[in-house]
């Protein structure tokens, strides 16, 4: 089965400093991995997934995110943060060709001060 | 764009009844349905998967007699917590995937709030 870690608890940044969220996987098959974002009282939304090609994926609001299969990361970045990135990002995991479901890391809290 | 839509998205209730909440993919098929729970400040836990015509898959540690699903068709699965407590209050939130697309990414439902008193 597969399972996500993500390292950062809480990550506190002021306003224009450049981010980025650890997220490790462990399963040994072909997997699609997501970055979720879940602003203060909203549902999650969608910033970004990988399911093949290029390595380098872009989502949304200037996130992006890459995936390294040797070391089993696909770790969240952008180069300057807004006030308004504030909020709890999830990434998370699925096998597709098993027919699994996504699997959520438990989630990184973002603060960042203006 | 895909739309799940889940409802209510809040309820209170009282102890020891019953609590039902549907989850609508309103313009695809979806043949797979997940219902996670949320507890504050924590991640999505996968409660069970839901398919089209048969019998839920529950993940270990869900009672399947106290969480009611059923899928009866390609657009509704139904989550219905029976004899609510207090523990059971959550963020219960579904998720639907497109029919025949194991590629395509979840569709989540606003989510459904449940407090029981």
């Amino acid at each position: 089965a597969q399972s996500v870690s993500q390292h950062n608890h809480h990550v506190i940044l002021s306003e224009a400093a450049s981010l980025e969220l650890g997220c490790n996987y462990s399963y040994g098959g072909t997997v699609n991995l997501f970055w979720y974002v879940q602003y203060p009282g909203q549902h999650l939304q969608l910033l970004l997934k990988y399911f093949s090609g290029d390595p380098l994926v872009k989502g949304i609001k200037g996130f992006e995110a890459e995936f390294i299969k040797s070391k089993f990361s696909f770790n969240l970045r952008k180069p300057s943060v807004q006030w308004s990135d504030t909020a709890e990002y999830f990434c998370a995991v699925n096998a597709p060709q098993a027919g699994t479901a996504l699997i959520f890391g438990k989630g990184t809290t973002l603060s960042v001060s203006s | 764009g895909a739309v799940v839509s889940q409802h209510p998205s809040w309820v209170i209730c009282k102890s020891g009844t019953s609590v039902k909440i549907e989850c609508r993919s309103l313009d695809f098929q979806a043949t797979t349905m997940f219902w996670y729970r949320q507890f504050p400040k924590q991640s999505l836990m996968l409660m069970a998967t839901s398919n089209e015509g048969s019998k839920a898959t529950y993940e270990q540690g869900v009672e399947k007699d106290k969480f009611l699903i059923n899928h009866a068709s390609l657009t509704l699965s139904t989550l219905t917590v029976t004899s609510a407590h207090p523990e059971d209050s959550s963020f219960y939130i579904c998720s639907a995937a497109f029919r025949d697309s194991v590629n395509s990414p979840l569709h989540f439902g606003n989510g459904t709030r449940l407090t029981v008193t």
